[in-house]
């Protein structure tokens, strides 16, 4: 079974300063990861994904994330802050990467202090 | 092609009633699926379509929830004698079949209050 759990429920960060949002995995085979960001009143858009290929990926908005199998671990982040950044981030894991369901983590709201 | 439609978009309805909810995925998906979020949490699998087949029923699907996807194009989600409990946001999104959660196209959801 694949499960992901989110280390922090709320991450708050001065802008400019770097974003660290935690993951950790679950899989019994060697799993499909992904970040989505869901801005208030907007669809979940995709921010990243690893598909056993490069370990850093990178996503959009200058986000980045590092799978690293011998923590099970796939922590998001960014160098700078920046208002818009603020929303709630969702880790997401699928046995392989086209399994046709998808299983979330419980979410980590990212709030920027100006 | 606007992306994936839901409405409504809020549904307030008190307990006991029947609701439905609309979806219009992306045209050229074949795959339609409906997660259900509750606060604080992240979404969670009720049910998917390939075209107008039901291939897979979540067991948080309780034999009051009901979904169609009569000709392969839009669903429906019909929740009878509604509870307190089923109140949260209703997401769906569509995909081509054989993509995974990167192909995923996600609406903004319909939230629902049961009161």
């Amino acid at each position: 079974a694949q499960s992901v759990t989110q280390l922090d429920s709320h991450v708050s960060v001065s802008e400019g300063t770097p974003v660290l949002l935690r993951c950790n995995y679950s899989s019994s085979y060697s799993p499909s990861l992904f970040w989505y960001v869901q801005h208030p009143n907007k669809g979940l858009q995709l921010l990243l994904k690893y598909t056993s290929a490069a370990t850093l990926v990178k996503g959009i908005n200058g986000f980045e994330a590092e799978f690293k199998k011998s923590e099970t671990s796939f922590h998001l982040t960014k160098p700078s802050a920046h208002m818009s950044d603020a929303a709630e981030y969702f880790c997401v894991v699928t046995p392989y990467s086209s399994a046709s369901k998808i299983i979330f983590g419980s979410g980590t709201r990212l709030s920027i202090r100006p | 092609d606007t992306g994936v439609s839901q409405n409504p978009r809020h549904k307030i309805t008190k307990r006991g009633q029947n609701v439905t909810f609309r979806c219009d995925p992306i045209s050229e998906h074949n795959r339609l699926y409906w997660y259900r979020q509750t606060l604080g949490q992240g979404p969670e699998f009720l049910t998917y379509f390939q075209n107008e087949a039901q291939l897979e029923k979540s067991r948080l699907l309780s034999d009051r929830f009901s979904a169609e996807r009569p000709k392969g194009s839009f669903s429906t989600l019909e929740i009878q004698r509604t509870e307190q409990g089923d109140s949260a946001m209703y997401l769906c999104a569509s995909s081509l079949m054989g993509q995974g959660a990167d192909g995923y196209t996600f609406g903004s959801g319909t939230r629902l209050t049961v009161v």
